[in-house]
């Protein structure tokens, strides 16, 4: 089976501009979950999805969004970007859901620059 | 809200050697437990889960103990090799029943050959 694919790897961009990340789970897997991981805060849970609906949100300003697509790919997107976004963004699917009952696979990541 | 501490940010140790991390948790006690490793510039791989009804499980040279008394985790690896060198991140869920992982800031292990 492929493995959690994200797209672009690598993303620079400027304050004030917006950004949409795409993630591809792992066919067959329904949940898609997406995580922020900066030196200094660590992995920060961003928003969980399972079957098209957003079932759990992390403390993170409205800036920040996703969807997922009856295919189980998501993106999320974030609007006014603040170079405090700088930050490797990972997605994580499983099959049953995102919490710790179930291993989650990530993918690689994007690396957002924000300028 | 709950908190994780994991011993140390960086841990060297000798190659061959036990290597030992812990993961504090300060709340509520988790149904599930979840070690993951990190290299540089890649995503989490999933290494062992344990449930707050076992009191060990054991993968290769990987051994995870959990005491919900002590609100504590313990991940050993033995024979450790250079190989091993990464970051160990422990996780639990973000609230009870929440579909999200909530993860400790990772100690970063060294083996020395």
């Amino acid at each position: 089976k492929a493995g959690v694919t994200q797209t672009p790897r690598y993303l620079i961009k400027t304050r004030g501009q917006q950004v949409t990340l795409s993630c591809s789970p792992i066919s067959g897997h329904r949940s898609v979950s997406w995580y922020q991981q900066t030196p200094g805060q660590g992995l920060q849970f961003l928003f969980e999805y399972f079957s098209e609906t957003q079932r759990n949100k992390g403390n993170f300003p409205g800036r920040f969004s996703g969807r997922q697509f009856s295919n189980s790919r998501s993106e999320m997107n974030v609007s006014t970007l603040e170079l405090g976004d700088s930050a490797l963004y990972l997605c994580a699917s499983s099959s049953l859901g995102g919490g710790a009952h179930n291993e989650q696979f990530f993918g690689p990541g994007t690396r957002l620059t924000v300028l | 809200s709950q908190k994780i501490e994991q011993n140390s940010e960086a841990l060297n140790i000798q190659e061959g050697k036990t290597a030992t991390l812990t993961c504090n948790y300060t709340n509520y006690s988790p149904a599930y437990l979840q070690w993951y490793r990190q290299d540089p510039g890649r995503g989490p791989v999933f290494l062992l889960l344990i449930r707050e009804n076992e009191k060990e499980k054991r993968k290769e040279r990987l051994k995870v103990t959990f005491d919900t008394t002590l609100k504590q985790s313990l991940f050993h690896i033995t024979a450790s090799q250079p190989a091993d060198s990464a970051t160990y991140l422990c996780a639990l869920d973000g609230e009870t029943g929440a579909n999200n992982l909530f993860f400790g800031t990772g100690t970063r292990l060294t083996v020395i050959p």
